[in-house]
């Protein structure tokens, strides 16, 4: 597939259970990206990958949440002890360049994530 | 002073109308300026982007009008269609951060 690929496309989970989402981006980007979008609001960054750069966590809501990629390729978001605010469709983008200097960010279709 | 505010929440038009969305920021270090559109169960896709170099950019019917003074940016979507209903998002970053800012979309219902 040459888009970015997200697994699940849904999951429901209980309060307290720990979830992975996972990422496969565009092959050759260097540059992916965590968003988390509620429902009926706009995006809001959680965390940027770029090559092996250290990575941009400033938008981690909290502890809880963590994500890892390999090198340039799959990346996985754990949200651990999940909460009912945890509910929201997560979109992962990946881009051939950062997306700060103007670089398209190619977006998976989400992952949707229900805690009931 | 990273928000980037967007209006109206939502948005409804006959078919032809020429719905306009706006968007405005305060950083003025944020030098690109790009819209996205997002389809029901789908993420989103970039439809246009600016920079401040210029006032206005347009690519087919879609057309950003730029005002670095005010710090406003607005999309307009001349002979609106129903496929074009959709969520639009403003969005700007600066070469220094690595992240967009995402304005927090408007729902645009096209009617026939």
């Amino acid at each position: 597939g040459a888009g970015v690929s997200q697994s699940p496309s849904n999951k429901v989970t209980e309060k307290g259970k720990d979830v992975e989402l996972r990422c496969d981006p565009i092959s050759g980007h260097t540059a992916l990206y965590w968003y988390r979008q509620r429902l009926g609001q706009g995006l809001e960054f959680l965390i940027y990958f770029q090559g092996n750069s250290a990575p941009d966590k400033s938008g981690l809501p909290s502890d809880r949440f963590s994500a890892e990629r390999t090198g340039e390729s799959v990346s996985t978001l754990t949200i651990q002890r999940t909460q009912q605010e945890d509910s929201a469709v997560y979109l992962c983008a990946s881009s051939s360049t950062s997306g700060g200097l103007g670089g398209e960010l190619f977006f998976g279709e989400g992952s949707r994530l229900t805690v009931l | 002073q990273q928000q980037v505010k967007q209006s109206p929440q939502s948005l409804i038009v006959q078919k032809g109308g020429i719905p306009i969305i706006n968007c405005a920021y305060e950083n003025t270090a944020f030098d690109y300026f790009p819209w996205y559109q997002q389809f029901p169960g789908k993420g989103p896709a970039l439809l246009i982007a600016i920079r401040p170099d210029v006032s206005e950019k347009k690519e087919g019917r879609f057309t950003i009008s730029f005002n670095k003074s005010a710090k406003q940016f607005s999309l307009h979507i001349m002979d609106s269609q129903p496929g074009d209903s959709a969520t639009y998002f403003c969005a700007a970053s600066s070469g220094s951060a690595r992240q967009l800012t995402f304005g927090s979309g408007t729902q645009l219902t096209v009617l026939p």
